[in-house]
């Protein structure tokens, strides 16, 4: 059983698109994570929820939203989609509440931006 | 200065020998220390947490200093299949994590 799922594992889109990638854990974590690695492979957070509450917001565009249904699902939609947005998504989960802070990340999204 | 800071490498090594890296990190109000592994198009696998002075599963070893601000990790007897990208994670406080941009390793037959 895959712990900490996403889809599409690749996108390839034509800039101006809009797309969604989508996550789902099934560790029973209260928080969901989104990161972004970019081509230099450092990975930086984007968003975080806990229990579907919005806990973190990095400086990410406003074209970057997520969206969390409930505490297993933590969607990213982008709009008008860029060059510069090309790179690989994470979603991850954690336990937060327990003061155990290790994160389990999905497969990742390789999106590609032409 | 970047919050989590590592040595980009790589490290080259021969198997059977023993490798360590360092990441020095910039927040003395983190608590929790985390070693990822990630290899090329895969996502970062949890290697091991410290949340005291240290950490020992096999062949691996991680140590805090808390004074210096740094974390080490050891890897004895170094296998092939230990080449890999290696990610520092520190704790922000803020239920987050801030990765170091990781160590590339090598390990050469």
């Amino acid at each position: 059983d895959t712990a900490v799922s996403q889809t599409p594992k690749y996108l390839v889109t034509q800039m101006g698109n809009d797309k969604s990638i989508k996550c789902e854990q099934n560790l029973g974590h209260d928080t969901m994570y989104w990161y972004k690695q970019d081509s230099k492979k450092f990975l930086k957070i984007m968003f975080s929820y806990n229990n579907k509450e919005l806990i973190i917001n990095e400086t990410v565009p406003n074209r970057f939203s997520p969206k969390s249904p409930d505490k297993a699902h933590l969607n990213l939609h982008i709009n008008s989609l860029e060059l510069g947005d090309s790179a690989v998504y994470f979603c991850a989960s954690s336990q937060a509440s327990s003061g155990r802070w290790e994160q389990y990340f999905g497969p990742g999204t390789r999106l590609t931006v032409t | 200065r970047k919050e989590v800071e590592q040595d980009p490498g790589p490290f080259n090594v021969p198997e059977g020998a023993t490798v360590a890296f360092n990441c020095t990190y910039s927040n003395s109000a983190s608590q929790s220390f985390f070693w990822y592994r990630q290899d090329c198009r895969k996502e970062p696998k949890l290697l091991m947490s410290v949340y005291s002075s240290g950490n020992e599963d096999g062949r691996f070893t991680a140590q805090l200093n808390r004074a210096s601000q740094y974390i080490s990790l050891l890897i004895r007897d170094s296998k092939l299949s230990d080449s890999a990208t290696y990610l520092c994670a520190a704790d922000t406080g803020r239920r987050a994590l801030t990765f170091g941009s990781g160590t590339r390793l090598q390990v050469q037959p």
